[in-house]
């Protein structure tokens, strides 16, 4: 599988819940950023989490990091219709030897609010 | 302060024409990367520029691609003789001069490039 996988591939759910999606990676990182793409548009970053950062939270936000698991999660507290879009997590090389500013990024979570 | 601007945001090209495609850097960028999103595909680099250097062009194809980003004036990214497969949708991103890495990437809205 490739770096920076989400999971899952598609979310549906009602205004109010919460939605948390998933991110794996496979080599050593220095960051993690969760990105947004509402349909046919630009991306909008997020959310940054750095490799010594377990926890980050943003108004809604809340990022989780488990570099021994090499996974992250983002949730997104009482969901609204507008946060309907598909949400990318992207990572950089880290100290393996790559390069940092290389984000790769993965298929994504389309995530449906239903109002 | 605007952000990331790239032109066009749509382009229509007939297969075998050049697609030259625009970005200009959030002010006070110097960083400048293109990446390419196939459909239902997530964002893979292409090329990462400052100002008059091309430092990695590693996801590039070696072929009828080609970018730069001058002294002046936006960042160019060019398809020569392009092919259907070179539909997709083109962004930029720019990262300001004291943090090129490992920092947020600001991405412009992508131009949509579709061969006919």
């Amino acid at each position: 599988s490739q770096q920076g996988e989400e999971d899952p591939q598609a979310l549906s759910i009602q205004e109010g819940e919460n939605a948390t999606m998933n991110c794996s990676y496979k080599t050593s990182i220095n960051n993690l950023q969760w990105y947004r793409q509402n349909s046919g548009r630009g991306l909008v970053h997020l959310i940054l989490i750095r490799s010594n950062e377990r926890e980050k939270h943003s108004g809604r936000l809340r990022v989780t990091l488990d570099t021994s698991k090499k996974s992250s999660s983002l949730l997104i507290t009482a969901s609204r219709a507008a946060d309907t879009a598909s949400y990318f997590c992207a990572t950089d090389a880290g100290n393996s030897g790559g390069s940092n500013y290389k984000l790769t990024f993965g298929k994504g979570t389309l995530l449906t609010v239903n109002p | 302060n605007a952000g990331v601007m790239q032109n066009p945001r749509h382009l229509v090209r007939r297969r075998g024409q050049e697609a030259r495609l625009r970005c200009s850097p959030m002010k006070g960028h110097s960083h400048v990367y293109w990446y390419r999103q196939l459909p239902e595909e997530g964002l893979k680099f292409m090329v990462y520029l400052q100002k008059e250097n091309i430092i990695d062009e590693s996801g590039m194809p070696k072929e009828r691609f080609s970018a730069e980003f001058p002294k002046e004036g936006p960042s160019i990214l060019r398809i020569q003789q392009v092919v259907r497969g070179d539909s997709a949708a083109y962004f930029c991103a720019s990262s300001p001069r004291t943090a090129p890495l490992s920092y947020e990437q600001y991405f412009g809205p992508g131009t949509r490039l579709t061969v006919t």
